[in-house]
This record gives structure tokens, sequence and C-alpha cells, in this order.
């Protein structure tokens, strides 16, 4: 199995902060990466795909970067709706693991 | 737009199975992979498996192989997620994610299923 690594578990944050999160794989996923935002009680939302294809309506302010086993998630400024748990997750190949988790709290 | 809408919440007894559904609406059900992902509380999100738009050869995360079955019923749009022998520890909120393949990214999601396990 592909494990997913994310760094850091947690981070704290003001609102208009540059915060970047990073996701490593054990082994390469090419360009297999996605990233998902989770609030609390809601269902996932897909942000990223294949590392830095910005879904449809999220904010530009979100980008992804990186290949093979190492990628990044940057948020330009962060805005008080962005505070939420985000994951990475590799679809290389099942099954298709995610990363624990980066918390994203108000300092 | 695609909809997912998944069965309501559960409370089960270790042993016992749940069995929850997920129903697509409004796009081309049969063209769709289904995974099934949980959330077990203070934990990460988890794969479970993935069943094709045919409902054949299901692939399932080695940890639930024994225990998870996905089927698919084409004439009502719906997918279905059993998970046998449950105990405490599969106290999660499951969600079904739609996928246009394999490798895609789950960019369809429902909005999760509570299932409670407790004596």
């Amino acid at each position: 199995d592909i494990q997913m690594t994310q760094s850091p578990s947690s981070l704290s944050a003001s609102v208009g902060d540059r915060v970047t999160i990073t996701c490593r794989a054990s082994q390469s996923i090419s360009s297999y990466l996605n990233w998902y935002q989770q609030k609390p009680g809601k269902a996932p939302k897909l942000l990223i795909y294949v590392v830095s294809s910005l879904q449809s309506g999220v904010p530009s302010r979100f980008s992804g970067s990186g290949s093979g086993t190492d990628f990044t998630l940057t948020i330009s400024s962060l805005q008080p709706e962005d505070f939420a748990t985000y994951y990475c997750q590799q679809s290389y190949s099942a099954p298709y693991t995610f990363g624990q988790g980066t918390k994203l709290e108000i300092k | 737009q695609v909809q997912l809408v998944q069965s309501g919440a559960e409370v089960k007894k270790p042993g016992a199975s749940v069995k929850v559904s997920c129903k697509a609406s409004e796009y081309t059900f049969t063209n769709y992979y289904t995974h099934w992902v949980r959330k077990v509380p203070g934990q990460g999100l988890e794969w479970m498996g993935i069943i094709n738009p045919s409902g054949s050869s299901p692939t399932y995360a080695q940890r639930f192989q024994d225990r998870v079955t996905m089927t698919r019923d084409t004439s009502t749009s719906t997918v279905y997620m059993e998970l046998s022998s449950l105990r405490s520890e599969d106290t999660a909120v499951y969600y079904c994610a739609n996928t246009r393949g394999t490798a895609a990214p789950f960019d369809y999601w429902g909005q999760g299923t509570l299932v409670t396990v407790s004596s």
C-alpha cells in the first residue's frame, strides 16, 4: 500500500496568512495527487486534482504543486472560511489512501 | 448536477451487520465508479473500496476484505455497502463518492451516514 504522510498535523494561522501543507508519498504516484477540505459535519470537498488543477468553483488562493513523491498545498491569503481539515489523497493505485489530515485553526 | 443521497443514521450492536445505501440522481449512473470512505471520530479519512459501473469485481481495502460487500442496483441507481461483524471501532461516518474512472479524483460525495456500534 502507498502511505501518504502530511505535515504538519495541525497549524495555527491568522486571516491573511500564507499557509503551506506538505504531503509525501511512500513511492512515486506520478501526478495522481488530490487535495480535499473537510469541515465538521460535512463531506470532504475536492479542492485540487492531479497536483495543481483547481476544481471548479474553488478560489484561486488555493494552489498545488509537486511531482513524484512530494507535494504541497498552498493557501495564499487565508480567509475565515478556510479554517478546516485538509487531506491529500493518491489516486494512483488501490487502496486509494489519504494522508492523516492537517487541521488548520485560527490563531 | 450530480447528487448522491445516502441512507439515514444507524445504531447497531457489536457483531451485527449494517447496510448503507447511496442513491445517485440526474446523471448517467452507469458511467461512474463508486467508492466508500469512512471517517472514524478523531481519525482521518479511510478508503474502504470501489465498485465499477457494471457492479462486477469490486475491490476492497485489505483490512475490510473479509467483512465488506459492495453491490450496485442499476434499476434504482443505488449502490450499497454492507459491513458485517461490527465492533465499536467501526463507529464512524461512512461516505460514498463517485468518480469518472479508477484514477479520478472524488468529485461527488454523499452527505455521509453515521453508524454507531454500541452494546
